[in-house]
């Protein structure tokens, strides 16, 4: 089974430019989670995907960043303009939705992104 | 609201020798635990998780945990480290309902000394 996929892997940007970052989920698998790694912190959760339909975006800076899932498979994660404090790993996760059975999340390899 | 408190952001064992990572958490309603490891530029991976039932978890690697609910804790064992659980570890708690979404620790790296 492949796993969450998240391109690019490495970005680096000037403050005050534009970035998108991708992922595609695992194949099934409804729910999907946006979360900031800043160095040295646990991962936090910018927003939440079920389906095309957004959860929880109450800690997405939203006068800057936006996120869409469109045909509630890849989705997009958008910083403009970027700031110096955004640099950061980004995660992507996934999560099988079920009814009753809990289905923990499961991560991609990250977006390290470095704002100059 | 949710937290998750972990003791320790470093913490160095020897080969051979008992790794323990300590994790407390505070949550209005039954939690869900998890322990992820992360390994240098790589996404998270789950070890184990708490949910429902038996309070001890096995996980992958060797790894074990504990849910003890009058203490508030979910600390990670492992009885013989070895060079490759070299990582950073992170707990984290969910709600048993609702947008199940992870409240995550700032993690622990663990270091073993050959």
């Amino acid at each position: 089974e492949a796993g969450v996929a998240q391109s690019p892997r490495y970005k680096i940007i000037e403050k005050r430019q534009s970035v998108a970052f991708w992922c595609n989920p695992i194949s099934g698998h409804a729910t999907l989670y946006w979360y900031q790694q800043i160095l040295g912190q646990g991962p936090k959760l910018l927003i939440q995907f079920q389906n095309n339909g957004v959860v929880d975006d109450s800690q997405l800076p939203k006068d800057r960043f936006s996120a869409e899932r469109l045909k509630g498979v890849d989705s997009t994660l958008k910083i403009q303009p970027a700031k110096l404090e955004d640099s950061a790993v980004y995660l992507c996760a996934s999560r099988y939705l079920t009814g009753r059975t809990y289905n923990e999340q499961f991560f991609g390899p990250g977006t390290r992104l470095t704002v100059l | 609201a949710q937290s998750v408190t972990q003791l320790g952001s470093h913490v160095s064992v020897s080969e051979g020798a008992l790794v323990l990572l300590r994790c407390n958490y505070s949550s209005s309603v039954p939690p869900y635990l998890f322990w992820y490891v992360q390994y240098p530029n790589q996404g998270l991976q789950l070890l184990l998780k708490y949910t429902t039932g038996a309070t001890l978890v096995k996980g992958i690697n060797g790894f074990e945990a504990e849910f003890k609910k009058s203490e508030t804790s979910f600390h990670l064992t492992k009885p013989s480290a070895h060079m490759s659980d070299a990582a950073e570890y992170f707990c984290a708690v969910s709600k048993s309902a609702g947008t199940y979404k992870y409240i995550f620790g700032t993690g622990t790296r663990l270091k073993v000394l050959a």
